[in-house]
C-alpha cells in the first residue's frame, strides 16, 4: 500500500536521551516534511526537503536534524530530548512544486514523551 | 505575524448541516487547504481552493473569499464518521503552510 511509514509509533525515553524518528515514503515525492502537533496549536513545520540531498529549517527547527540521503527516506533527530519536545510527530510528503494544490500525504504519527 | 483562526469546537446533529469558518492573516496567499483529522490518526487532505468561490465535492464543499481573509467548511448530510478535527491551513507567500489549530466537530445522534 502506497504511502508514508513512520516508526516507532510511541516512544517514551529519558531527557538527555537521542532519539530518531524514522520516516519513509513510497510514492516517489520530492517534498517531505516533519511536523509537530501539540494540543491547541497548529501543526508546526520543523524540517523540509525538496529533494533528495537538500534540506531547510522550518518554524520550530531548535533541537532537531534531518537528513534527506535519498528520495525515500527522511529520519528526524533529537539529539538531546528535553521535556518540552513531547509531542506527536508527522512526517509528510508531496509532490512538491508551486502549482496546483500540493497535497500533502501524512504518515500516522510518532507519538514521543520525554520524562 | 501570520495567524489562522477558526472555532476550537462545535457541536452539530447526525443528518444536519455545519459550516465551520476560518479567518486568516497571511504574508501573500497561495491557496487554502482543508483537511480532516481522526482522534489519534493523521490529517488527510479534503479541499483546495485558490479562486474566490465554492468548491463542491460530494457532501463536503468549501468556500473562499480572499478579500475578507475568509474560508468556510460546509458539511451536508452529517454522519456520525464526521465526527473529527477540520484543519485550515493557508499557503503563504513563501508556499509555506500555515496551520490553524483546528475545529473539533462532536456529532450527536
Amino acid at each position: 500500500i502506497a504511502g508514508i511509514t513512520q516508526a516507532p509509533t510511541s516512544q517514551i525515553l529519558a531527557a538527555g536521551r537521542r532519539m530518531t524518528l524514522r520516516c519513509t515514503q513510497d510514492m516517489r515525492h520530492n517534498a517531505m516534511y516533519w511536523y509537530r502537533q501539540d494540543l491547541g496549536l497548529g501543526l508546526r513545520l520543523i524540517h523540509y526537503s525538496n529533494t533528495a540531498g537538500t534540506t531547510g529549517k522550518g518554524e520550530v527547527p531548535d533541537g532537531y536534524s534531518v537528513s534527506r540521503a535519498n528520495t525515500d527516506d527522511f529520519p528526524l533527530t533529537l539529539a538531546s530530548a528535553v521535556p518540552s519536545q513531547t509531542s506527536v510527530y508527522f512526517c509528510a510528503s508531496s509532490d512538491s512544486g508551486h502549482s496546483g494544490a500540493n497535497v500533502l500525504t501524512f504518515g500516522a504519527g510518532s507519538r514521543l514523551t520525554v520524562l | 505575524g501570520q495567524n489562522i483562526d477558526q472555532p476550537t469546537e462545535m457541536t452539530a446533529t447526525e443528518g444536519a448541516i455545519v459550516q465551520i469558518n476560518c479567518t486568516y492573516q497571511t504574508s501573500g496567499f497561495n491557496g487554502l487547504f482543508w483537511y480532516q483529522q481522526h482522534a489519534g490518526e493523521a490529517p488527510t487532505f479534503l479541499s483546495y481552493n485558490v479562486l474566490d468561490g465554492l468548491e463542491e465535492k460530494g457532501r463536503f464543499s468549501s468556500f473562499l473569499s480572499r478579500s475578507k481573509g475568509y474560508s468556510y467548511l460546509l458539511l451536508k448530510e452529517l454522519q456520525m464518521k464526521d465526527s473529527a478535527s477540520y484543519l485550515c491551513a493557508v499557503r503563504d507567500s513563501n508556499y509555506q503552510l500555515i496551520w490553524g489549530a483546528g475545529t473539533k466537530l462532536i456529532i450527536k445522534p
